[in-house]
């Protein structure tokens, strides 16, 4: 079966640095992505890992161990707009994407 | 260039009523991927399709819901005789290549079953 777990919600403060993890247990691997949800909106694209090492794009880096089912972004420089859910999806052999259940940020002044 | 484009989104229906969903993927994106998202919960996988193909439907519940992506035409999502458990967020994600690519997601369609 597939597991993906991610912490429920964190809190962190405005301009600090912020690391969300994702564990995840599947059956084939193939690609993990992180997307960004904001409150009653679409998930937005932030990152995809297929290799092992980190990845960075402007204040949002990802992470990932394969050989340790792990992953995790990194939010830099926090902005009160980051606040949002974050989602950790894995593509599989079943060639579609399996969610975590997401980790919500609440970044506070 | 639009991105993906949902329609309605926001739909209500009674129970026992039809609910039929409506995707268009970006320019040039022929894979279609539809995912449901109960309150409070996280994204569940349905359907993947490409122009008149369902490609994997393992998700999709085995009664009262169907899904197609005609060759001409948006992909719809289609659910028959809704109940109560089926309000939900429905989005639709649509790739260029196949699901090794990256999925952009549509605003949702967010369903609400009196």
């Amino acid at each position: 079966g597939q597991n993906i777990d991610q912490p429920t919600e964190m809190t962190a403060t405005e301009g600090a640095i912020v690391q969300i993890n994702c564990t995840y247990q599947t059956s084939g691997f193939n690609g993990l992505f992180w997307y960004q949800q904001h409150a009653g909106e679409a998930p937005t694209f932030l990152s995809y890992n297929v290799l092992d090492g980190l990845e960075e794009k402007g204040r949002f880096s990802s992470f990932l161990s394969r050989s340790k089912g792990y992953s995790y972004l990194l939010l830099k420089e926090l902005q009160m707009k980051d606040s949002a859910s974050y989602l950790c999806a894995v593509i599989t052999g079943r060639r579609a994407l399996t969610f975590g259940s997401g980790t919500r940020l609440q970044v506070q002044p | 260039n639009a991105g993906v484009m949902q329609n309605p989104r926001h739909l209500v229906r009674r129970r026992g009523q039809e609910a039929r969903l409506r995707c268009s993927p970006m320019k040039g994106h022929s894979h279609v991927y539809w995912y449901r998202q109960l309150p409070e919960e996280g994204l569940k996988f349905m359907v993947y399709l490409q122009k008149e193909n369902i490609i994997d439907e393992s998700g999709m519940p085995k009664e009262r819901f169907s899904a197609e992506f005609p060759k001409e035409g948006p992909s719809i999502l289609r659910i028959q005789q809704v109940v109560r458990g089926d309000s939900a967020a429905y989005f639709c994600a649509s790739s260029a290549g196949g699901p090794l690519e990256t999925q952009y997601f549509g605003p949702g369609t967010r369903l609400l079953v009196l």
